[in-house]
């Protein structure tokens, strides 16, 4: 069980364009989930915390407007990052809390900005 | 500043032996700890979970949880070369679901 698929798991994409990943708990329902950045060589660095109905929350130094989240479903969130740079080529991941205390973490999307 | 600190290593032992990686965390209140293994390029996988103090064993790993003196360890009693990996620690932020995680620990078990 706890299993978190993402998709795509690798993108290459020009600069100026717009990316989305989904996040999915495939056998549990997660009324959070957590996007992270990874560079190379560095720890998971949290962005935001989506929330099922509501609006995410961005950790300091999170630009809203540029990376969009949606959590329309219990199982589904989505990260957009629009207008993609160079800059942003990293290493995305998601994670689904289960119950309480417990998150788990999807495959990853490796992001590659031209 | 909630923090979560690890020594980056690599820390590296040969087959069979003792292997123990540490991690302190800034917060007093925290309850909630966990150790993800992340293999290079890939996303992070949960191996073990502690929420009270003392040791937790789950086959070859041992979670060890010190609320005192704010640290938690993870110990390999019989090092494989299967567990060479980046070891990340988490910490669950009191009152929230949010983790702060630390740089992560590299070990590498030499055959």
């Amino acid at each position: 069980g706890a299993v978190v698929s993402q998709h795509p798991s690798w993108v290459i994409c020009k600069s100026g364009t717009s990316v989305k990943i989904e996040c999915r708990s495939l056998d549990f329902q997660a009324t959070t989930m957590f996007w992270y950045r990874q560079f190379p060589k560095q720890s998971l660095m949290l962005m935001a915390t989506s929330n099922e109905g509501s609006k995410a929350t961005y950790e300091q130094g999170v630009e809203k407007d540029k990376f969009l989240i949606n959590h329309a479903s219990l199982t589904l969130s989505t990260l957009t990052v629009t207008s993609a740079h160079p800059e942003d080529s990293s290493f995305y991941i998601c994670s689904a809390r289960e119950g309480e205390e417990t998150q788990y973490f999807g495959p990853g999307t490796r992001l590659l900005v031209l | 500043q909630k923090e979560v600190e690890q020594n980056s290593g690599p820390l590296s032992v040969p087959e069979g032996a003792i292997a123990s990686l540490n991690c302190t965390y800034s917060d007093r209140g925290s309850q909630s700890f966990f150790w993800y293994r992340q293999y290079s390029g890939k996303s992070p996988e949960l191996i073990m979970s502690i929420y009270s103090n003392g040791d937790k064993e789950d086959g070859r790993f041992t979670a060890q949880l010190n609320i005192a003196s704010q640290y938690v360890s993870l110990l390999f009693s019989d090092s494989q070369p299967s567990v060479s990996a980046t070891y990340l620690c988490a910490v669950k932020f009191p009152g929230t679901y949010k983790y702060i995680f630390g740089t992560g620990t590299r070990l590498k078990v030499l055959a």
